[in-house]
């Protein structure tokens, strides 16, 4: 299994509401990540988790929380967003890197995102 | 900020004929990464080349990388409707390289 599923598709909310963002793999990765995209421009890193421990945190706001509850899943806990962070949510995953040693080739794969609007 | 730069920002072209693109970087690499991304989804990766390669084929994809000039090249060739799509390069970046920087993408558009 090669595929790494988000839920939900598509995500209304209001500035006031609590919403959560899941991410699923079934690769045996240990590197999950979140990123954010706008339109019509790339994919912006916001967290990194390796072996379910947070290793990058790109000086996201608070009110995106990220959780790696086991080595499948990711989430993305939102609150009080604003309606600038409306934008396309895509989770990606990856084999790991171990001890200091560069992991050279670090293909992702990636979900088909979450559209997020905050209203 | 963007590690690469890609250019056109975007092409269209006739079915059957060849898109090439390119992307620009800004500090050493151990890698670069091609992905391509259909209109709202997710990222595909299509091919990826190490440092001390200069070119490599996948397909109808034929990927070159001068690494004096910090440039990429993305060459699909007899390109299809399919292909209609953004493409983007991607280096790792970070001391375990597990951060992957974006360039701009080039948006391609083949016309039946």
């Amino acid at each position: 299994d090669t595929e790494v599923t988000q839920t939900p598709k598509h995500l209304v909310m209001g500035m006031t509401n609590k919403k959560s963002l899941k991410c699923e793999q079934h690769m045996g990765h240990r590197a999950m990540y979140w990123y954010k995209q706008k339109a019509k421009k790339p994919p912006e890193l916001m967290f990194v988790y390796s072996y379910e421990k947070l290793s990058i945190n790109e000086s996201v706001p608070s009110r995106f929380s990220p959780e790696c509850p086991n080595s499948s899943l990711l989430n993305l806990h939102l609150h009080a967003l604003q309606p600038e962070d409306s934008a396309l949510y895509l989770c990606a995953s990856s084999q790991s890197w171990t001890g200091g040693l560069r992991n050279r080739d670090n293909e992702q794969f990636f979900g088909p995102g979450t559209r997020l609007t905050v209203l | 900020s963007q590690q690469g730069e890609e250019d056109p920002q975007a092409l269209s072209i006739q079915e059957g004929e060849n898109a090439t693109m390119n992307c620009s970087y800004k500090t050493s690499i151990n890698n670069l990464q091609w992905y391509r991304q259909n209109s709202g989804r997710g990222l595909v990766h299509l091919i990826l080349i190490r440092s001390n390669e200069r070119e490599k084929h996948s397909g109808r994809l034929r990927v070159t990388l001068d690494t004096s000039k910090k440039s990429s090249s993305l060459l699909i060739t007899a390109s299809r409707a399919a292909d209609t799509a953004s493409y983007f390069c991607a280096t790792p970046t970070g001391e375990y390289g597990n951060k992957l920087v974006f360039g701009a993408g080039t948006i391609l558009r083949v016309k039946s």
